[in-house]
């Protein structure tokens, strides 16, 4: 099915670190969201963008709507051990109240 | 608890059994979603609701899954005949409008499906 495509797929860095992932749609989206999920957990919403050029944060983490609507981006600030787990963002596709889920992008710190 | 709350949390089962899946929502918010996610993957949107209205249904909802929202309230998703590649994290949310989670998912914990 349709999907979103988010990158990197997984990276591991330093506690300390910033990090940086984004996702893109071949087709335009009027709202952003993005999510963690912890292991055998639901996803739970960090950052919602709903304006395209929106930049938004929430403590360590800023979302930026990118201005084309066909891409969003997440940075999390001097990561530390909990960050661990999967991203996801999604969307509502266009005309629809039907959200789709990026492939996810899985962050692993290292202490 | 003012979540969205879904049971059971793990369910084993042997092919060929149907299960049931329930979800409770936030009780003022009138959208309800149910996904599916495999492991490593993103959650593939099944089907969602408009208080009792099933307003669209995805392909992966072959004629073996069946959703219901009776009263606009709770939610059950059935899988008759389960097959193995059923097996899979089944996840509610819950959507609605006003200036509490409008446009946004909450999501509940999920219930995992292990089929033998």
């Amino acid at each position: 099915g349709q999907q979103l495509n988010q990158s990197p797929q997984s990276m591991f860095i330093q506690e300390g670190e910033d990090v940086s992932m984004n996702c893109t749609s071949s087709s335009i989206f009027n709202t952003w969201l993005w999510y963690k999920q912890d292991p055998g957990e639901g996803p739970v919403l960090l950052i919602a963008l709903y304006k395209a050029g929106e930049l938004t944060s929430n403590g360590r983490l800023t979302a930026q709507f990118g201005i084309t609507r066909k891409d969003s981006f997440l940075n999390i600030s001097a990561s530390i051990p909990s960050d661990v787990g999967i991203y996801f963002c999604a969307g509502p596709t266009s005309g629809t109240y039907k959200y789709i889920f990026g492939t996810g992008t899985r962050l692993k710190v290292l202490a | 608890d003012t979540g969205v709350s879904q049971n059971p949390r793990h369910k084993i089962t042997k092919r060929g059994q149907n299960v049931t899946f329930r979800c409770d929502p936030i009780s003022e918010h009138n959208r309800l979603y149910w996904y599916r996610q495999t492991l490593g993957q993103g959650p593939e949107f099944l089907t969602y609701f408009q208080n009792e209205a099933q307003l669209e249904k995805s392909r992966l909802l072959s004629d073996r899954f069946s959703a219901e929202r009776p009263k606009g309230s709770f939610s059950t998703l059935e899988i008759q005949r389960t097959e193995q590649g059923d097996s899979a994290m089944y996840l509610c949310a819950n959507s609605g409008q006003g200036a509490s989670g409008a446009n946004v998912l909450t999501f509940g914990a999920g219930s995992r499906l292990t089929v033998l």
